[in-house]
């Protein structure tokens, strides 16, 4: 598609429960980034994948959060057991190339988790 | 220290001046930078790229880049109301990750 294309929009999900949300990047782009932002705008990376190949975990919290792009599906972020804190918005985006040049992401809509 | 730092604000200006907007950043290797423009409960979209010391110009926004000093700038001349929103920076550091900066709010008022 021409546009990165997240789902659901929104998503509410009691203390404990299992949350999962999708990402389908731009077709032909390799990279897909996901980001968390919390209140008060701080944008944290989490993970990025080329292609079905994790290309940087360095963000992501190892306990419940996990993520996968495999070929012609949407990528996927999955959250166990969410907790209150891991109320945010997780941004997708994606981009064709991660060299010096032209490293530039297109944002998805973003998906709002809210736990109560 | 972040990776990736810019003042939160907000940052309040008259419309018609001048808002600047600064980012520092850790890696002295970083290749790209990016300015994005967020309007509250949208996504981030890009509004300026800079690869190479010195100044680039794209109507009312110019972007600053100063490698040996690791900040990148941008300018806002004639604000303009409009241009209220949170402003990320973005770096694309050395071991290839894109890390954003928390956003500098910005506020242009009549």
């Amino acid at each position: 598609g021409e546009e990165v294309a997240q789902t659901p929009k929104h998503l509410v999900r009691g203390e404990g429960q299992k949350a999962k949300l999708y990402c389908a990047p731009i077709k032909g782009h390799s990279y897909v980034f996901w980001y968390q932002q919390v209140l008060k705008n701080e944008f944290k990376f989490l993970i990025s994948f080329q292609n079905e190949n994790v290309f940087d975990e360095t963000g992501m919290p190892k306990e419940r959060f996990s993520a996968k792009c495999l070929p012609n599906s949407p990528c996927s972020l999955e959250i166990q057991a969410t907790k209150l804190e891991d109320s945010a918005v997780y941004f997708c985006a994606s981009s064709s190339l991660m060299t010096g040049w032209n490293t530039e992401a297109f944002f998805g809509q973003g998906t709002r988790l809210t736990v109560v | 220290q972040k990776e990736v730092e810019q003042n939160s604000g907000p940052l309040s200006v008259p419309e018609g001046a001048i808002a600047s907007l600064n980012c520092t950043y850790s890696d002295r290797g970083s290749q790209s930078f990016f300015w994005y423009r967020q309007y509250s409960g949208k996504s981030p979209e890009l509004i300026m790229s800079i690869y190479s010391n010195g100044d680039k110009e794209d109507g009312r926004f110019t972007a600053q880049l100063n490698k040996a000093s690791q900040y990148v700038s941008l300018l806002i001349r004639d604000s303009q109301p409009s241009d209220s929103a949170t402003y990320l920076c973005a770096v694309h550091i050395n071991t290839d990750k894109l890390i954003f900066g928390t956003g500098t709010r910005l506020q242009v008022f009549p």
